[in-house]
């Protein structure tokens, strides 16, 4: 079976400081990955998605990148984060032909004071 | 601009009511609709629609989509405690992007 692993599950970092997050997916090969913000009292917003390695599309511009480095690893990076970027990161992937069918990992709950 | 809204944004029952969730979307190139169940961490997938007038049901909860007047709704029956989450509508759009987008989530709040 497919299971999506995601850390840290918490985080506080201050203003200014870098960001790293990391998910990774086991059991399936060549998946689609996400990362979303879920903002306090808000919906998920797609931040990035990726249909393979070194395949990134933004959706939203803001001062956070994502990289895929290998098929089964997404990464999340802020070179300087915001106030703003506060946050609940969930990662998902999809089947390669199942991009609505998207499976979430546990999220990692970013405070950036 | 694609947008999906829930409603209400929130709600209290009691175990043993029915509540209603609905979700209005307006989204080009509809493929599917999605119902993810939130608790504390990841949402879970509870259903997807496709189908208009189809009905899927899954236990006590069900749901059916209307492509015409483009809403769904999320019946839940005999609430439980358990059913205390956050439920997430959300719409695949099949364009040039093919992303899903969520709506604002309804929170419900099951008392004893």
């Amino acid at each position: 079976s497919q299971t999506i692993h995601q850390w840290p599950a918490t985080l506080v970092q201050p203003v200014g400081s870098p960001l790293s997050l990391e998910c990774t997916v086991e059991g399936t090969s060549n998946p689609n990955l996400y990362w979303y913000r879920q903002a306090a009292g808000r919906g998920l917003q797609l931040l990035f998605y990726s249909v393979g390695i070194g395949q990134i599309s933004s959706e939203v511009p803001q001062n956070l990148s994502a990289s895929r480095p290998q098929d089964r690893q997404f990464i999340l990076s802020s070179k300087k984060l915001l106030l703003s970027d506060s946050g609940f990161y969930l990662c998902a992937w999809s089947k390669k032909r199942s991009y609505n069918e998207q499976f979430f990992g546990p999220g990692t709950r970013l405070t950036v004071l | 601009e694609d947008k999906v809204v829930q409603s209400p944004l929130s709600l209290v029952v009691h175990e043993g009511d029915t509540v209603t969730l609905n979700c209005s979307y307006e989204v080009t190139n509809f493929r599917s609709l999605l119902w993810y169940k939130q608790e504390k961490k990841a949402p879970t997938f509870l259903f997807m629609l496709t189908s208009s007038g189809i009905e899927k049901k899954s236990g006590r909860l069900s749901s059916i989509l209307d492509k015409k007047e483009l809403f769904s709704i999320l019946n839940i029956t005999a609430t439980q405690t358990g059913d205390s989450a956050i439920y997430l509508c959300a719409v695949f759009n099949s364009g040039n992007t093919g992303k899903l987008i969520f709506g604002q989530g309804t929170t419900l709040q099951v008392k004893p």
